[in-house]
């Protein structure tokens, strides 16, 4: 019974070139969320998605990033002109709806984003 | 406000004592859950414990217990006879809602050293 898959797991860009970073969640689980951590920082939340549909985007940025998670495939977060900036660990998670009583979320072992 | 606060951003602890690393929480919706994971110098995320907003007694997982007092808010972890490889990141954090919606929030994390 696979995890949750992140990849790439480690990623290099350039300024301005685009960054895609994908996220198999646990089989059955239907509910995603996306995370940023900053070298010696916590986790941010970013954006929480179900299948087809963004339920929460509070803590994306305005402008550059995306996310979806689309009826078949991964869940995707793109970051379009990425910037030094955008230089973190992005952390996927997953877990199964339907209640307070689903345990624990499932992380991914992260994506390292290095922008050059 | 803040959704999640962790107090200590660090803490020290002898090898084979216990330690408690402080968590408190805000939130209005009576149905939620509270979090510990463990994230080691390597970088992934580790689940230790869960306790629900309706469960009458404490959570216990082996030495990872959480004592939560609801009327204070607060969900403090206690980590019993402490051993060199507890040292690493802690994260407390909360989901709140229930069925459909169930947003994740996370702490900034206290960094943990155990001392030979």
């Amino acid at each position: 019974n696979a995890g949750v898959m992140q990849n790439p797991r480690h990623l290099v860009r350039r300024r301005g070139q685009e960054a895609r970073l994908r996220c198999s969640p646990m089989k059955g689980h239907s509910h995603v969320y996306w995370y940023r951590q900053l070298p010696e920082e916590g986790l941010k939340f970013m954006v929480y998605l179900q299948k087809e549909n963004i339920i929460d985007e509070s803590g994306m940025p305005k402008e550059r990033f995306s996310a979806e998670f689309p009826k078949e495939g991964p869940s995707i977060l793109r970051i379009q002109q990425v910037v030094r900036g955008d230089s973190a660990a992005y952390f996927c998670a997953s877990s199964t709806g339907g209640g307070i009583y689903t345990g624990e979320l499932f992380f991914g072992e992260g994506s390292r984003l290095t922008v050059l | 406000a803040q959704k999640i606060t962790q107090t200590q951003p660090g803490m020290f602890v002898q090898e084979k004592e216990a330690v408690t690393l402080d968590c408190t929480y805000d939130t209005s919706d009576p149905s939620y859950g509270l979090f510990w994971y463990k994230q080691p110098s390597s970088g992934e995320m580790i689940f230790l414990i869960y306790q629900g907003s309706y469960d009458q007694q404490n959570a216990t997982e082996g030495r990872y217990s959480l004592n939560f007092q609801k009327a204070r808010k607060s969900a403090n972890l206690v980590i019993s006879a402490s051993q060199l490889g507890d040292s690493a990141m802690y994260f407390c954090a909360m989901r709140e809602g229930d069925g459909g919606y169930q947003k994740v929030t996370f702490g900034t994390g206290t960094k943990l050293q155990v001392i030979p």
